[in-house]
């Protein structure tokens, strides 16, 4: 089955400290996205990749890290320096390459952090 | 990238028919209409897409008049299990990058 899969699902961290979150994609897509969700509140995004081995930041990237060493694979870290952590954590990915018109993009289930 | 706005919340009776209304005002040249649907702690999930006129699926329809400054998604005979979030999206791609902005998006509360 083609598809995204993060990990872990729900994970706890203490204040201070860093945790990076897990995700993988066997589409063999381009892009890939890491996105924020608050309740009640839309997805903003807060990191984005086009091919392996560049990442740009999104709207909210401060705090946060990403890497992308390896074209199904897009690590998020969030750090210690991001101030309001505890949030809903989405990773995307599309298959835009070469494309002209916009593709849709494939969702992971998420990973909810809270931080304690 | 345009902007989209549509309304918070509605709510629905079970076998009805559902109109969602998003205004784009500046929607670009390139730009594409594509909705998304989100249920409770999971990612969304695409629903339909469009230029122009209108697109059907098994899904829903999307209707997108000639200035392209609104669409309508409508889902027929709505379940309980349409219960979600519906976000409409205007973008395109970017050299590889899908440039797109998820809005708040409305909430369906479908009713037995």
């Amino acid at each position: 089955d083609g598809g995204i899969t993060q990990s872990p699902k729900y994970l706890f961290r203490k204040e201070g400290q860093n945790v990076t979150l897990s995700c993988e994609q066997n589409l063999n897509h381009d892009a890939m996205y890491w996105y924020r969700q608050d309740p009640g509140q839309g997805l903003r995004l807060i990191y984005y990749s086009q091919i392996v081995n560049d990442f740009q930041k999104g709207d909210i990237a401060e705090g946060y890290s990403v890497s992308r060493e390896k074209k199904e694979s897009f690590p998020l870290t969030v750090t210690s320096a991001q101030k309001n952590p505890t949030a809903f954590y989405l990773c995307a990915s599309s298959d835009s390459a070469g494309k002209s018109s916009y593709n849709e993009q494939f969702f992971g289930p998420g990973t909810r952090l809270t931080v304690l | 990238l345009a902007k989209t706005t549509q309304p918070i919340s509605m709510d629905s009776y079970e076998g009805q028919e559902v109109n969602i209304t998003c205004s784009h005002n500046n929607i670009a040249t390139n730009d594409y209409i594509t909705w998304y649907q989100q249920f409770p702690s999971q990612g969304p999930r695409f629903i339909i897409q469009g230029y122009k006129t209108k697109v059907t699926n098994e899904v829903a329809s999307l209707f997108i008049p000639a200035d392209r400054k609104s669409s309508t998604l409508s889902l027929p005979r709505v379940s309980l299990s349409d219960t979600a979030v519906y976000y409409c999206l205007v973008g395109r791609d970017s050299g590889g990058y899908q440039k797109v902005t998820f809005g708040i998006g409305t909430k369906l509360q479908v009713i037995p």
